[in-house]
This record gives C-alpha cells, sequence and structure tokens, in this order.
C-alpha cells in the first residue's frame, strides 16, 4: 500500500539546520507531487511548499523562502526537507504528504510526522 | 496567505449532525473548488475525508459532506460516532502557487 515514512525526531539549537527524509514506498515517486506541512505544539497545519519529483521543481511559501530547501533522490524514492536558521517558533511536527495524481492541490496520504525541537 | 477561520469547536449528541464552517476569500475559497477537509485525531496525522468541495474519497463514510456557498464552505458529519471526535482542518489552493488551512475545529462528541 501507499506508504511515506519520514526520519526520526530531531533536536536543535537556535541557527543551526535540519534535515528530514520521507521515504516513498507502493507508488513512483516521480508521478505525484508532494508537500510539506508543519504543525506546532497544539496548534493547527501550516503549509511550507510543494516539490515536484521529477525534475525537482519547487514552491515555497512565503514564510519559509530563504530558509527553506525541498530535494529527491529518486535512486531512493526519498524527498528531503532542510529547513536553516532554525528558531524555537520553528518547533513543530513536519509531514510529508502526497498529492492526488489529478489534484495537485489535494493531499491524500501523509506521513507518520517528524518532530522537530528547537532548544538552546 | 491568511489562515481560513474556522469555529474553535463544535459539539453534538451520538446521532446528531453537525456542521462546520470554514470561511476564507474570494481569492482562495470562494475562487476555486480546490476546498479539503482534513480530520486529525490527538497524535495521529490528518486524513482526507474531502477534497474539491464535496467529493468523498473511497472509504470514507458517507456521513461526510461537503458543501459552498460564496467564499465559506462547510463539512457536515450526520450520524454522529464516538470515532468523529477529533480535529478537522480545511485547506484551500489560494492562487499564484499557495495553499492554506483553515484554524482546525475541534469536534466533541457528547
Amino acid at each position: 500500500q501507499v506508504q511515506l515514512v519520514q526520519s526520526g525526531a530531531e533536536v536543535r539549537k537556535p541557527g543551526a539546520s535540519v534535515k528530514v527524509s520521507c521515504k516513498a514506498s507502493g507508488y513512483t515517486l516521480t508521478r505525484f507531487y508532494l508537500h510539506w506541512v508543519r504543525q506546532a505544539p497544539g496548534q493547527g497545519l501550516e503549509w511550507m511548499g510543494i516539490m515536484n519529483p521529477r525534475g525537482g521543481t519547487t514552491i515555497y511559501a512565503q514564510n519559509f523562502q530563504g530558509r527553506l530547501t525541498m530535494t529527491t533522490d529518486t535512486s531512493t524514492s526519498s524527498v528531503y526537507l532542510d529547513l536553516s536558521s532554525l528558531r524555537s517558533e520553528d518547533t513543530a511536527v513536519y509531514y510529508c504528504a502526497r498529492a492526488m495524481a489529478d489534484s495537485t492541490w489535494t493531499i491524500d496520504c501523509w506521513g507518520q510526522g517528524t518532530l522537530v525541537t528547537v532548544s538552546s | 496567505q491568511s489562515a481560513l477561520t474556522q469555529p474553535p469547536s463544535a459539539s453534538g449528541s451520538p446521532g446528531q449532525s453537525v456542521t462546520i464552517s470554514c470561511t476564507g476569500t474570494s481569492s482562495d475559497v470562494g475562487g476555486y473548488n480546490y476546498v479539503s477537509w482534513y480530520q486529525q485525531h490527538p497524535g495521529k496525522a490528518p486524513k482526507y475525508m474531502i477534497y474539491e468541495v464535496s467529493k468523498r474519497p473511497s472509504g470514507v463514510p458517507d456521513r461526510f459532506s461537503g458543501s459552498k456557498s460564496g467564499n465559506t464552505a462547510s463539512l457536515t458529519v450526520s450520524g454522529l460516532q464516538a470515532e468523529d471526535e477529533a480535529d478537522y482542518y480545511c485547506s484551500s489552493y489560494a492562487g499564484s502557487n499557495n495553499y492554506v488551512f483553515g484554524t482546525g475545529t475541534k469536534v466533541t462528541v457528547l
């Protein structure tokens, strides 16, 4: 079945960077766009951006431009989120999420989430 | 891009119906038919329940339905069951390759 399996929890100090991985299985990675969404503790969902794993085209939400990089490794069916210049407000669960094949702006499958804690 | 506005909470007794609103603008909810609804249980990843305003994925009970009027979308859960107690989020395409979520609604089954 379709699955997105993410890397484990991370702890970083303010100013550092973090890289979260998301491995796709049960489908061909390059046929579906991937979103990244985060959720701070007790808060709502926040869209971070979207990428086309075929070719690597990315679109980042304005709030993250300059700090966010999304990449893909098709050889391992994995996508990566790299967030730099971390601050305490970046403490959140980060989700990768697959878009539907014929509806880029509908998410039909989510990873289990990766908790990133930013603390000195 | 501002979050779409949802009521913080909604509730109903088992068997009753509850409707959650999601208010945006003509630049997001009102401008596109890419409104989705997600259900999230505590500590779990969201799950899509409705997409493109009113379409229901296979496996989602027909107790869940979606609609839209102007800049406001709605999710109705009929015949409430205990397992429907969760947080619900709407989302919408917002033009210019932007995407926005709602503020979230906690549904309580009394």
